[in-house]
């Protein structure tokens, strides 16, 4: 059965804390995205990255930073939570020439 | 740049009544299109997709999608609904092999199944 995790489900960070959100995937799969989900907004990207060491900005990535130092691992990491990244957090990863998208189960982050 | 609006934000349906939900998508090149799901508190699962080939596209649980390029639509419907269907349903779009697997999504559409 592929998995898709993160690591955690629920979080509670405070205004200006460093908060990292990891996401694994065993698909041996090139493509890694993080997305935010706020109601009546859908999805939107953050950033995605194409391999090891590789990252791409996507929409909204103000605010935003990854890490991918494996090709099974993407980190997404707030420096300083703010109270407006309060929301559902979003792992995807797809294989190359593949669109099709396979998603983690999210992790909704709080900042009080 | 490629862009999909979800008509409606939320529908209401009666349990074996069918249903519609409308997605638009604007595009200069050839797209692909998905349609996913998601269950309260779980991440996102694919409906069905449209690559290529015919433009009736059959997907789990009994739901359907038509492309219609001239009308630029890839409506997601389903004869007769069932309470567990009741889900969040989102509709994407991929401009193929340029893009790089990268997926432009729509607002959403909370269906809601009364009994």
């Amino acid at each position: 059965d592929v998995k898709v995790t993160q690591s955690s489900r629920y979080l509670v960070k405070r205004t200006g804390e460093k908060v990292f959100l990891e996401c694994v995937q065993d698909m041996d799969h090139e493509n890694m995205f993080w997305y935010r989900q706020d109601p009546g907004l859908g999805l939107r990207l953050i950033y995605f990255s194409y391999d090891v060491k590789m990252k791409e900005k996507g929409d909204i990535p103000e605010g935003y930073s990854v890490s991918r130092e494996k090709k099974e691992r993407f980190s997404l990491i707030l420096e300083s939570a703010s109270t407006n990244q309060t929301s559902m957090y979003l792992c995807a990863n797809a294989g190359t020439g593949d669109n099709e998208q396979f998603f983690g189960p999210g992790t909704r982050l709080t900042v009080l | 740049a490629q862009s999909v609006t979800q008509l409606d934000s939320q529908v209401p349906v009666f349990e074996e009544a069918p249903v519609e939900l409308r997605c638009n998508y604007s595009s200069s090149v050839s797209v692909y299109l998905f349609w996913y799901v998601q269950y309260p508190n779980q991440g996102l699962q694919l409906l069905l997709k449209y690559l290529s080939g015919s433009t009736l596209v059959k997907g789990i649980n009994g739901f359907e999608a038509e492309f219609n390029k001239s009308q630029t639509s890839f409506h997601l419907r389903k004869p007769s609904v069932h309470i567990s269907d009741t889900a969040e349903y989102f509709c994407a779009v991929s401009e193929g092999w340029a893009s790089g697997s990268r997926l432009t999504f729509g607002e959403g559409t909370q269906l809601t199944v009364n009994p």
